[in-house]
């Protein structure tokens, strides 16, 4: 079955400490994106990626880092520098810039400070 | 970008159409409209989308006004499982089709 995986489901994170929130996809798309959103609150980019070993900065990227080192996952480290890191933390993907077909969506990791 | 504007919230009675609005007055040509749904602590679905013509699949239906200037999204025969938040959103290729959410319209489908 395809379709976006995320994991964890939750995470806790220890001041001054970096964390990585996984996405991985199997519907062969070429790109990927990564999304913040705070309670209440509609979906912010931090980071996309349309072609392997090449990503762009989105509205909020500021604190994070990701790699895209294979087409199918786009790993997204939340560092030290995000001083406010808890929130709830999507993936997505679609066929990219050549393409206007819909981003599909995982079903998130809420990340959450200690 | 094109931004959009929706209503805050709306009620729908179960069995029945629901009609949610979107104005997008400063859309381009080459701008299409998505719609997407999020029901809550979930990922975001995807529901329809459309440039200039009405859409309609297994879901629902896009109607596009002839000025592109507003849309509505129409389903059919809500369910309480309808009840989620409704993105109306713009995008279009030179901006590699990035997706702006934003507040959404809270649907609540009561029976």
């Amino acid at each position: 079955d395809g379709g976006i995986t995320q994991s964890p489901k939750y995470l806790f994170r220890k001041e001054g400490q970096n964390v990585t929130l996984s996405c991985e996809q199997n519907l062969n798309h070429d790109a990927m994106y990564w999304y913040r959103q705070d309670p209440g609150q509609g979906l912010r980019l931090i980071y996309y990626s349309q072609i392997v070993n090449d990503f762009q900065k989105g509205d909020i990227a500021e604190g994070y880092s990701v790699s895209r080192e294979k087409k199918e996952s786009f790993p997204l480290t939340v560092t030290s520098a995000q001083k406010n890191p808890t929130a709830f933390y999507l993936c997505a993907s679609n066929w990219g810039d050549q393409s206007n077909q819909p981003q599909h969506f995982g079903d998130g990791t809420r990340l959450s400070i200690l | 970008d094109a931004k959009t504007t929706q209503p805050t919230s709306m009620d729908c009675a179960e069995g029945r159409a629901a009609n949610l609005p979107c104005n997008h007055s400063t859309i381009s040509g080459n701008e299409y409209v998505y719609w997407y749904r999020q029901i809550h602590s979930q990922g975001p679905q995807y529901i329809i989308h459309g440039l200039k013509n009405n859409e309609t699949n297994e879901m629902a239906s896009l109607i596009i006004t002839e000025d592109r200037k507003s849309s509505t999204l129409i389903l059919p025969h809500a369910t309480l499982r309808d009840t989620a938040v409704y993105y109306c959103i713009v995008s279009y290729r030179s901006n590699d089709y990035k997706l702006s959410f934003g507040a959404g319209t809270t649907v609540t489908v009561r029976a």
